[in-house]
């Protein structure tokens, strides 16, 4: 257990639509990242907060989506005019701080289809 | 750019033999690096990792080697098992972020 949830684990919407995915971190876990993953590449480092401040987006992040961790516990990421190259895996990661913040820790991850 | 590669897409070793997995890295700023399993349609799970600072880390059947100077690290896994049979990712650490390689499919045969 990573100590990371999310959900939807699955989620098949037609363009146009929005979407938003919940990431569920415990709580030691004060650092939380987005990434996304397609086929045959490694993640991609979207955003990553520290408790409740964004500190850090990638230029891969359009303003198209917006992620928000509002009082530093679960976090969420919406799409916005969903297009077929958001089809990907979206994973949310944890870190605790301190010393032991080397290591960050996966979730099951959102699989996105848009039809 | 590619700051991470996994240079092997596909890695294919015999159950009982040494895997061994490479990733270069072009970034002299990484100061953490780190590999994580992956199976199909779940996120990657953590394995290993190593700071900057040492050449060497061992856990159980994994070890992870570190070449500052060629900007090389390698994962060794002895003895492979048909569970070890997975994608494998290296990740390098810089501001707070990983940066990931693209990954090897590594196929244990029986």
């Amino acid at each position: 257990d990573t100590g990371v949830s999310q959900n939807p684990r699955h989620k098949i919407t037609k363009r146009g639509q929005n979407v938003t995915f919940r990431c569920d971190p415990i709580s030691e876990h004060n650092r939380l990242y987005w990434y996304r993953q397609t086929l045959g590449q490694g993640p991609e480092f979207l955003t990553y907060f520290q408790n409740e401040a964004q500190l850090e987006k990638s230029r891969l992040l359009s303003d198209r989506f917006s992620a928000e961790r509002p009082k530093g516990s679960f976090s969420t990421l919406e799409i916005q005019r969903t297009e077929q190259g958001d089809s990907a895996m979206y994973l949310c990661a944890g870190s605790p701080g301190g010393s032991s913040g080397n290591t960050i820790y996966f979730g099951e991850g959102s699989w996105l289809t848009v039809v | 750019d590619q700051q991470v590669k996994q240079n092997s897409p596909s890695l294919s070793v015999q159950e009982g033999r040494i895997s061994i997995l490479n990733c270069d890295y072009t970034n002299s700023m990484f100061d953490y690096f780190l590999w994580y399993k992956k199976y199909p349609a779940e996120g990657p799970t953590f394995l290993i990792s190593i700071s900057s600072i040492k050449d060497k880390n061992e856990d159980g059947r994994f070890t992870v080697f570190l070449n500052k100077s060629a900007k090389h690290l390698s994962l060794h896994i002895v003895p492979s098992q048909p569970g070890d049979s997975a994608v494998y990712f290296c990740a390098s650490r810089t501001t707070q972020k990983l940066v990931f390689g693209q990954g090897t499919r590594l196929t244990i045969n029986p």
